[in-house]
């Protein structure tokens, strides 16, 4: 157990709804990292926040969006959903000196 | 644009076998970290080297950061069943403001056979 929670842990929706995924980082970590799996691009960073701000952009799309929260937990939210939207989404977190991130069980998303 | 690729993307060997997984990039990085993942579940940690030449032992699997911080390898002695999954190296990249961010190979799977 990483000690990073993420809900829900399996979430079926169709083509043009929205979702929100849910990251708690493991206690004192103050940043937390998206990822997005899926089976032909790998693990692909999306965003990084650090106590409560954004600080590292990776290949997120414009109808995906993050937040922070004082509480460090942190919301994916994914809109405008398209079928190739479906993936695993990992939430990471890390110390604030330590580039060792440590992952969530993830939450598979699965669009219709 | 930092790319690490990883090499062999598949392998398949049997139990008792030793094997190493490699993973290379034209990019210096501040570190390197392997993780194992199971099917399902989110990649665990299994070691972080910093330094050039670094090499480190974790029972049966020993990795080892290349001098110039653009590679590493990770060997597995002896391999078990209980070693099957998919292995990913992770290479870290400080950005602005000091940012720390990971970029992923795309994973080597790891099938050993009884």
């Amino acid at each position: 157990d990483s000690g990073v929670t993420q809900t829900p842990k399996h979430l079926i929706t169709a083509t043009g709804q929205r979702v929100t995924l849910r990251c708690s980082p493991r206690s004192g970590d103050l940043s937390v990292y998206w990822y997005q799996q899926s089976l032909d691009q790998g693990l692909q960073f999306l965003i990084q926040y650090y106590n409560g701000e954004e600080r590292a952009k990776g290949n997120i799309l414009e109808r995906f969006s993050a937040q922070q929260f004082p509480d460090l937990h942190s919301e994916l939210n994914l809109s405008s959903l398209e079928l190739g939207d479906s993936a695993l989404y990992f939430c990471a977190s890390s110390g604030p000196t330590s580039d060792e991130q440590f992952f969530g069980p993830g939450t598979r998303l699965t669009v219709l | 644009t930092q790319l690490l690729e990883q090499s062999p993307q598949f392998l398949s060997i049997q139990e008792g076998e030793n094997l190493t997984v490699y993973c290379n990039s034209s990019s210096v990085f501040s570190s390197l970290q392997w993780y194992r993942q199971e099917p399902g579940e989110g990649p665990v940690l299994l070691v972080t080297v910093v330094t050039g030449g670094e090499v480190k032992k974790l029972k049966r699997l020993t990795f080892q950061f290349g001098d110039a911080r653009k590679d590493s390898s990770l060997h597995i002695t002896a391999a078990q069943p209980g070693d099957t999954g998919l292995y990913l190296c992770a290479g870290g990249v400080v950005g602005i403001q000091g940012a720390q961010k990971l970029v992923f190979g795309q994973g080597t799977r790891l099938t050993i056979n009884p």
